[in-house]
């Protein structure tokens, strides 16, 4: 059962362009959202979360927006650069009680921006 | 300040082997989780350790186990490799586990081919 579901395993993009990645969910208990980028032979990288109160994160040409009836968010990156040209996933964090917490991935969507 | 270390970052074994894999965390991290990454299925959890204190488990079999030390330092280890063990294997750490405002660091992960 798979739980985040990234259903675009790639996207391509023009420079300057806007990318917009999305990633739905299942489970109504997560509580915060966080997006990686995944360079290969590089492990994940922390670009950006939202908790699950907000509706919008903000940080510099990375937006992220989380619509909570309809278990969707997304990520905007504008504008797009061909060094954002990478695998993202995203990932969210459920609460198994108490403070154990961990992280469920999507499969990740391939991003590429060509020049 | 320091990475995320893992060691080795690649690794052959023969079926029916057994491996063990090492992670440093940040310094100052207290909690490192691992997870398994193979192109079918993206990042899954496999468990997560805080204060020398398994906290969280995924849905692997019980040939995959770990361990964290007193100064953090984790290990996993797999037992009698299966071919479908190969993978890329890694590890996060973060302050107290919950992720929170800057999400989970990764290493660059061990990539383990088992022939």
């Amino acid at each position: 059962d798979q739980q985040v579901k990234q259903n675009s395993p790639s996207l391509s993009v023009q420079e300057g362009r806007i990318s917009i990645l999305n990633c739905d969910y299942t489970n109504s208990m997560f509580d915060y959202f966080l997006w990686y980028k995944k360079y290969p032979a590089e492990g994940p990288t922390f670009l950006i979360s939202i908790s699950s109160i907000k509706d919008k994160n903000e940080d510099g040409r990375f937006t992220v927006f989380l619509n909570k009836s309809a278990k969707h968010l997304s990520l905007h990156i504008v504008p797009s650069q061909p060094g954002d040209s990478a695998v993202y996933f995203c990932a969210a964090r459920g609460n198994s009680g108490g403070s154990n917490y961990k992280l469920t991935f999507g499969k990740g969507t391939l991003l590429t921006v060509n020049p | 300040k320091a990475g995320v270390t893992q060691t080795p970052r690649y690794l052959i074994k023969t079926r029916g082997q057994q491996v063990t894999l090492s992670c440093s965390p940040i310094s100052g991290h207290r909690s490192v989780s691992w997870y398994q990454q193979t192109p079918g299925q993206g990042l899954q959890f496999l468990f997560e350790y805080f204060s020398e204190t398994q906290r969280n488990k995924g849905n692997f079999p019980g040939r995959f186990s770990g361990r964290q030390f007193s100064n953090s330092r984790s290990e996993m280890n797999v037992s009698t490799l299966e071919l479908g063990d190969s993978a890329l294997y890694l590890c996060a750490s973060s302050f107290t586990g919950t992720g929170a405002l800057y999400g989970y660091t990764f290493g660059s992960g061990t990539r383990l081919t088992v022939v």
